[in-house]
């Protein structure tokens, strides 16, 4: 069936980087836009940006320029969402959505930075 | 990029009609801003209800519908159930590649 599934739950400390990934199935990867969404605990959703799946262009909204990076690789179907620099602030749960309706969203993965 | 308001709660009777809006810092909501609107439930992934301003998906129940009202966005429950109670966001098409949701409305059926 159509569906995007995501990586595990990460941990990690303030200056560190995450790779989320976002693994697709049932459709043609290459043919949709992946935006990627993040909500942070008690907040609303506050979209990152996408990536072209067939090109690879990409867009990210500006509050994340610089410190977040979108690529895929479309041999194994799969998305991924590198950010780096991470603060308290990022500890969020992270979602990919497939465009044209987002009709399709990935589960979620909980990434939580502490010390 | 745009700011888009959303009424942060609001509350419908069993039965009841309500209707959500959204708003542009940037000026009327058109089509042009292809309108989304998610409900999202506690501890679960958003789901879409509507895109493009009125189109539904196949699992989106009758009794919601989109619209543009008054220059903004529209999101109307007709006939609420106490599980239509969740959180609301909606999310246009700012301009530039770039989109934004809106802050989200607390909907209780009560």
């Amino acid at each position: 069936q159509v569906q995007l599934v995501q990586s595990g739950a990460e941990v990690k400390k303030p200056g560190a980087s995450v790779r989320v990934s976002c693994k697709a199935s049932g459709f043609t990867f290459s043919g949709y836009y992946l935006h990627w969404v993040r909500q942070a605990p008690g907040q609303g959703l506050d979209w990152m940006g996408w990536i072209n799946l067939d090109s690879g262009d990409t867009k990210y909204t500006q509050k994340f320029e610089g410190r977040v990076t979108m690529t895929r690789d479309t041999s194994i179907n799969t998305a991924y969402m590198d950010l780096s620099r991470l603060t308290s602030d990022d500890t969020a749960v992270y979602y990919c959505a497939r465009d044209r309706g987002w009709a399709v969203w990935g589960q979620g993965t909980l990434v939580t930075v502490s010390a | 990029q745009a700011v888009v308001t959303q009424e942060p709660s609001l509350t419908v009777s069993p039965g009841g009609t309500v209707t959500l809006t959204c708003g542009s810092s940037t000026g009327a909501v058109t089509s042009g801003h292809y309108p989304y609107w998610f409900q999202q439930k506690p501890g679960q992934a958003p789901r879409t209800l509507i895109y493009d301003t009125s189109n539904k998906h196949s699992w989106t129940p009758a009794r919601f519908s989109g619209s543009l009202l008054g220059g903004k966005a529209a999101l109307t429950l007709s006939g609420a159930l106490p599980e239509d109670e969740a959180e609301y966001y909606c999310f246009l098409y700012s301009g530039g590649a770039l989109w934004v949701f809106g802050g989200g409305t607390k909907l209780t059926v009560l």
